[in-house]
């Protein structure tokens, strides 16, 4: 299967900071979403990105998926951005199941 | 609109026991998957249903098994636990078996003694 790489694993910031997470894919990768995971631990679905630029308010994500990775942007951040940051997903037609990296622990402080 | 819902939201066994946990995809989602994540990891996949039948499997013994009902909600069954089953479960849903968006429940958080 895929192997999926997160950087940075960790990162501190003080609020109003901007930041870039960033996620490589051992192999062309399908599905390609990321995750924000909150203290209490729900996962929301921050984009859905197999290709090209989205943006979503404060935050936007771009894959570059010839060169197999993908870069989340969060500006202008926010104490309620703290959290695990997630990239994943699958090799397949959508049946296998998304693999996910480490994530990125990433810390506003106020 | 109710997103996807999951129960219990905590349980505790102890091992050798069997435990069965729950979930209602979100309203016109037909995929149901579930996932396992241990403290400090990514969610590691499970297995995917869709049409009540399991379409792929991770790399998970067959003491974890599972169901989907005709309503699209889905059963993940684990028998004789170890403690290294202790984790959080989480289900996703999705519509077109897996090939869409991905969105998560609040998750069962096991704890196996």
């Amino acid at each position: 299967g895929i192997q999926v790489e997160q950087s940075p694993p960790d990162l501190i910031l003080q609020e109003g900071a901007n930041s870039t997470l960033r996620c490589n894919f051992s192999d062309s990768v399908n599905n390609l979403q990321w995750f924000h995971q909150n203290p209490w631990g729900q996962l929301i679905n921050l984009f859905y990105i197999p290709s090209g630029t989205k943006q979503n308010g404060r935050l936007s994500a771009t894959t570059v998926a010839t060169e197999r990775y993908s870069l989340l942007y969060i500006s202008s951040s926010q104490t309620t951005d703290s959290g695990v940051y997630f990239c994943a997903g699958d090799s397949g037609g959508g049946a296998d199941g998304l693999t996910f990296g480490k994530g990125t622990h990433l810390i506003i402080q106020p | 609109d109710a997103g996807v819902t999951q129960s219990p939201t905590h349980l505790i066994k102890t091992r050798g026991q069997q435990v069965t946990l729950r979930c209602s995809p979100k309203s016109g989602h037909d995929t149901v998957s579930w996932y396992q994540q241990a403290l400090g990891q990514g969610p590691q996949f499970i297995f995917q249903y869709y049409e009540e039948e399991e379409r792929q499997r991770g790399n998970f013994p067959d003491r974890f098994s599972g169901h989907q009902f005709p309503n699209y909600s889905s059963e993940l069954n684990v028998n004789a636990l170890l403690l290294g089953d202790s984790a959080l479960y989480l289900c996703a849903s999705s519509l077109l078996g897996g090939k869409e968006k991905l969105f998560f429940g609040s998750g069962t958080q096991l704890s196996v003694l």
